[in-house]
């Protein structure tokens, strides 16, 4: 089945500690992103990257970093610069689409919560 | 800047009762809309959406939404809402390769 992968599905930091979440796509999509969702807030563009070796940071990518080696793959890393790390973070795809990307939907994975303990 | 208005953060209808769930957008070029919809629990997924043409779109469910350009908006009904209509509700506009999202609706159906 296509779809979109995040791993680990719960994840818990230890202050000061960088850790590193998963996403694996197999839907050929060009574009993937991160986004951050905290109550009341909705989604909030943390990074996002249209090809492969090209990434480009959104609304709150500090303490943030990514990597777009693999068109399939887009990890994002949380540093211990980001100060209030705790969340629920998604990652999503589209295609490129005819009209520079307006005309797609995007695809979703099912999330990680991270916690800071 | 961009930005996508959703104007109730938490809705509390009862089954049967009909639906309405507001969304405006401030770019005033061509934009194309979403409403996704995350049930507990599960991921978000796409409801509806609108590229052109008819602006009254259908979606998954017995959702629609219309889109009115005029107004700015792309409000989403259901004439009778259910049980397991209760989520929350996100409306997005594309522009180009990003996704700007409004702050979700929480809406709660009792039984």
């Amino acid at each position: 089945d296509g779809g979109i992968t995040q791993s680990p599905k719960y994840l818990f930091r230890k202050e000061g500690q960088n850790v590193t979440l998963s996403c694996e796509q197999n839907l050929n999509h060009d574009a993937m992103y991160w986004y951050r969702q905290d109550p009341g807030q909705g989604l909030r563009l943390i990074y996002y990257s249209q090809i492969v070796n090209d990434f480009q940071k959104g609304d709150i990518a500090e303490g943030y970093s990514v990597s777009r080696e693999k068109k399939e793959s887009f990890p994002l890393t949380v540093t211990s610069a980001q100060k209030n790390p705790t969340a629920f973070y998604l990652c999503a795809s589209r295609l490129k689409g005819g009209t520079g990307g307006l005309n797609t939907e995007a695809f979703f994975g099912q999330g990680t919560r991270l916690t800071v303990v | 800047a961009q930005s996508v208005s959703q104007h109730n953060h938490h809705v509390i209808l009862s089954e049967a009762a009909s639906l309405e769930l507001g969304c405006n957008y401030s770019y005033g070029g061509t934009v194309n809309l979403f409403w996704y919809v995350q049930y507990p629990g599960q991921h978000l997924q796409l409801l509806l959406k609108y590229f052109s043409g008819d602006p009254l779109v259908k979606g998954i469910k017995g959702f629609e939404a219309e889109f009115i350009k005029s107004k700015f908006s792309f409000n989403l009904r259901k004439p009778s809402v259910q049980w397991s209509d209760t989520a929350e509700y996100f409306c997005a506009v594309a522009l180009t390769y990003q996704l700007i999202w409004g702050a979700g609706t929480k809406l709660i159906i009792k039984p």
